[in-house]
């Protein structure tokens, strides 16, 4: 079976412009994360979705983030507009169920971005 | 608010064994273990639902200890493939929505 699928897995841009970073969940999974990871801060939630609704958003670190669910097998999130700070990877996660805390996750590759 | 892992960091010899510690301040439903290799996406190890059951996975063990909000991981007979960051995802109910990851143990396993 096909894993959690993220692209692009590299980008390098300027402060200013807007990033978009996209995901594929595991077919059949219903429930969709997506963390940043740095080595401040470690790996931290930024939105969860579940049936491609967005269930717990608190981590969104402001306005300038947003994400979106459109179907069951896609999945964005933009940067508007980018600042160096948003340096980081970025992980896409996707898990079978609802009640997360005893569904293991599936990580995607990961989008390293930089921004200049 | 974040489990706290220890140790940061430890360095073995291939063959000697292990144990990272993951201990949370909020009451527990469940533990996660991840391993992630440098560069890499995290990998699934395994879950620990409350009870104090105790799982395996070849080599890798771990324990979970509900009343007093902790877990260990266990590695034995070190191989050079356990290098990496070894992270614990707590769930606080059974209806959690998401696991908050502690800080990660740096493995290295040397020949």
């Amino acid at each position: 079976d096909a894993g959690v699928i993220q692209s692009p897995r590299h980008e390098v841009t300027e402060m200013g412009q807007e990033v978009t970073l996209r995901c594929k969940p595991i077919s059949g999974h219903n429930s969709l994360f997506w963390y940043r990871q740095t080595m401040m801060r470690g790996l931290e939630l930024l939105i969860y979705f579940n049936n491609n609704v967005p269930i717990d958003d608190s981590g969104m670190p402001e306005d300038r983030f947003s994400a979106k669910m459109p179907n069951a097998s896609f999945s964005t999130l933009k940067i508007q507009p980018s600042e160096p700070r948003d340096s980081a990877v970025y992980f896409c996660a996707s898990s079978p169920d609802r009640a997360v805390s005893n569904q293991p996750q599936h990580f995607g590759d990961g989008t390293r971005l930089s921004i200049l | 608010q974040q489990p706290v892992q220890s140790p940061q960091a430890v360095i073995l010899r291939e063959g000697e064994d292990a144990v990272i510690n993951c201990s949370s301040s909020k009451a527990l439903y469940s533990v996660h273990w991840y391993r992630q290799k440098h560069g890499e996406a995290p990998v699934f190890l395994m879950i620990l639902l409350k009870g104090g059951e105790q799982k395996g996975h070849e080599k890798i063990s771990a324990s979970f200890n509900e009343k007093k909000q902790q877990s260990s991981l266990y590695l034995t007979a070190s191989q050079l493939s356990y290098s990496g960051t070894y992270f614990c995802g707590t769930g606080s109910s059974g209806s959690a929505r998401q696991l908050t990851f502690g800080s990660g143990t740096q493995l290295t396993v040397l020949p």
